[in-house]
């Protein structure tokens, strides 16, 4: 059964502090997603990466940035965090398109608090 | 820009009735369209995609090219059919999924 975990289920920061937010899977994917969730506002793609060290802006990438060194694991860093990063935070992770079961497989998300 | 458009937050209905959630889209090429749930306390996942052409839990979706529309229809609600839904959207030359806003679905006994 495939597993994305993410590292924490809740996290409170306060302003200013910088966060980790980690994913890991276990499933060979080459690709990785970090998604923040927002009610009314749907999910909205902060980054994505195809391959190791590789990385590509989503719609929302400002005050974040990520690092993928391994293909198991995809961090996401808010480097000085704000209240309005105030979110759940979704990892997924699937194979290329046209390879079979093409399907995101998401984590049960990490709703942070930035006070 | 591709974008997925999602124009009820919310919608009730009462077990047996009819559901349709509607989702449109603007992009100008041939996407791939696809519907994820998320039930309470469960993770998203996929419910299912338009290539596939298949029926899952009851749950169709058919893509109008020409209305740029991919609406999920069931003949007959269920309560267990409560539920966020999202549609969401890949384009050629990439792997990037964008979503829409959501629809809350809510079945009534």
């Amino acid at each position: 059964d495939v597993k994305v975990t993410q590292s924490s289920r809740y996290l409170v920061k306060r302003t200013g502090e910088k966060v980790f937010l980690e994913c890991v899977q276990d499933m060979d994917h080459e690709n990785m997603f970090w998604y923040r969730q927002d009610p009314g506002l749907g999910l909205r793609l902060i980054y994505f990466s195809y391959d190791v060290k590789m990385k590509e802006k989503g719609d929302i990438p400002e005050g974040y940035s990520v690092s993928r060194e391994k293909k198991e694991r995809f961090s996401l860093i808010l480097e000085s965090a704000s209240t309005n990063q105030t979110s759940m935070y979704l990892c997924a992770s699937s194979f290329p398109r046209g390879v079979a079961n093409e399907k995101l497989f998401f984590g049960s998300g990490t709703q942070l608090s930035v006070l | 820009a591709q974008r997925v458009t999602q124009p009820e937050k919310l919608l009730s209905v009462f077990k047996g009735a009819p559901v349709e959630l509607k989702c449109n889209y603007s992009y100008s090429g041939s996407p791939e369209l696809f519907w994820y749930v998320q039930y309470s306390r469960q993770r998203l996942q996929l419910l299912l995609r338009h290539i596939s052409r298949e029926s899952i839990k009851g749950f169709t979706a058919d893509l109008n090219k020409g209305e740029t529309s991919f609406h999920l229809k069931k003949p007959f609600a269920q309560e267990e059919d409560s539920a966020m839904y999202y549609c969401a959207l890949t384009f050629r030359n990439t792997d990037k999924l964008i979503f829409g806003t959501g629809t809350r679905l809510q079945v009534f006994p």
